[in-house]
């Protein structure tokens, strides 16, 4: 109940496309679901987040939807670009602790 | 404001021997959460303090423990150290249960 499965581990796509990322977790308590990109050699950073009474959230390029119910959440990334590249982690909250799944390596193609 | 700060970047360490390793967290902040980076497995959480308490502790051996002090800030100790220990640590703090985690750069720890 505590880990959060993360899919797909590694995502091509080409310069202009849109990337998804999904995550399952487990743990109905968990109420906070951040994503953090991280490039190479950098710290982790927070780039979108939604809490558990929002269906969905946007900002600019990036969305995530959370699906409650189905105990799983999505992060949408529009118009792809070079810089978008990095590894994408999702990860669930809950009042004790927060569990991130593995990542996702985002390779955007000019 | 001064981001999370760790010390020290890098470290090199020999087997057997311990470390500690140190993690300030942003001004206001009042918790604390140690991870564990390494290639192919994401990162692992190993636990989280808050004012000066201990909320959870991830699946690490009893040889990793940790503290925070009344200054929220926070130390994380490896006893007995093995070349599986090689990864980077990294540090995020927050103000309170409903805000998201910053992230200090991490300790590079390498045991040979």
């Amino acid at each position: 109940g505590e880990n959060v499965e993360q899919h797909p581990s590694t995502l091509s796509v080409q310069e202009g496309d849109s990337a998804v990322i999904k995550c399952t977790y487990s743990d109905s308590a968990s109420n906070y679901f951040p994503w953090y990109k991280q490039e190479l050699g950098k710290r982790p950073q927070l780039i979108i987040d939604i809490r558990s009474n929002v269906g969905e959230k946007k900002d600019q390029r990036i969305a995530v939807t959370l699906n409650k119910t189905a105990k799983h959440f999505s992060l949408h990334i529009t118009e792809t670009q070079p810089e978008d590249s990095a590894v994408y982690f999702c990860a669930r909250r809950n009042n004790n602790d927060m569990r991130f799944g593995a990542g996702t390596r985002l390779t955007v193609k000019p | 404001k001064a981001g999370v700060t760790q010390t020290p970047r890098y470290l090199i360490k020999t087997r057997g021997q311990q470390v500690t390793l140190s993690c300030s967290p942003i001004s206001g902040h009042r918790s604390v959460s140690w991870y564990q980076q390494t290639p192919g497995q994401g990162l692992q959480f190993l636990f989280e303090y808050f004012s000066e308490t201990q909320r959870n502790k991830g699946n690490f051996p009893g040889r990793f423990s940790g503290r925070q002090f009344s200054n929220s800030r926070s130390e994380m100790n490896v006893s007995t150290l093995e070349l599986g220990d090689s990864a980077l640590y990294l540090c995020a703090s927050r103000w309170d249960t409903n805000y998201g985690y910053t992230f200090g750069s991490g300790t590079r720890l390498t045991v040979v």
